[in-house]
């Protein structure tokens, strides 16, 4: 069975440019994490999304970050305007439903320079 | 204030030895315990979950205790090997759909 898949998996960016990343959940699932994950700290979430809708985006900075998952399956991460400090880690992660087991992608390596 | 804390050293241990982690933290009531495993470059890989009404979850060689009076998990890792070599992270869920607050994680280095 395939896991999460993510895109890209590195993009290198001068501030003030748009940047999107794009995450597959695992077949079958209806819960999708975003987070960020900062060199050595722990992941931190974003945005969590049931089927397509966003039931907690509290820490998702709505100034310059928007998400979406169309049709509750794929969903894409967008930052516009980039800053330097958003350069990070961005990780996907589904689970069947909402408090079960997380799978992780592999992550979206994003520099900001 | 709300804070989970691990070792913020690395830890470096011979192989064939336990390695111990610990994960402490402060102003939170989780209903369970996650430890994760990341490799650089991947994303974590879930290893074990404890509840709070679980003193202690073993598997294969991996196991967790959790001491809610203490607010502290321990993770052991018995007869480590070079390739249990990684970052672990602790996690906790407080039982709101699945909202996991991670630690900072600590890195093992398990050497031959």
């Amino acid at each position: 069975e395939a896991g999460v898949v993510q895109s890209p998996r590195y993009k290198i960016i001068e501030k003030k440019q748009p940047v999107a990343f794009w995450c597959n959940p695992i077949s079958g699932h209806n819960t999708l994490y975003w987070y960020l994950q900062n060199l050595g700290q722990g992941p931190e979430l974003l945005i969590r999304y049931e089927n397509e809708e966003a039931v907690d985006d509290s820490q998702l900075p709505k100034d310059r970050f928007s998400a979406e998952r169309l049709k509750g399956v794929d969903s894409t991460l967008k930052i516009q305007p980039a800053e330097l400090g958003d350069s990070a880690v961005y990780l996907c992660a589904s689970s069947p439903q909402a408090g079960e087991t997380q799978y992780f992608g592999p992550g979206t390596r994003l520099l900001v320079l | 204030s709300q804070k989970i804390e691990q070792n913020s050293e690395a830890l470096n241990i011979q192989e064939g030895k336990t390695a111990t982690l610990t994960c402490n933290y402060t102003n939170y009531s989780p209903a369970y315990l996650q430890w994760y495993r990341q490799d650089p470059g991947r994303g974590p890989v879930f290893l074990l979950l404890i509840r709070e009404n679980e003193k202690e979850k073993r598997k294969e060689r991996l196991k967790v205790t959790f001491d809610t009076t203490l607010k502290q998990s321990l993770f052991h890792i018995t007869a480590s090997q070079p390739a249990d070599s990684a970052t672990y992270l602790c996690a906790l869920d407080q039982g709101q759909g699945g909202k996991l607050i991670f630690g900072q994680g600590t890195e093992l280095s398990v050497k031959p």
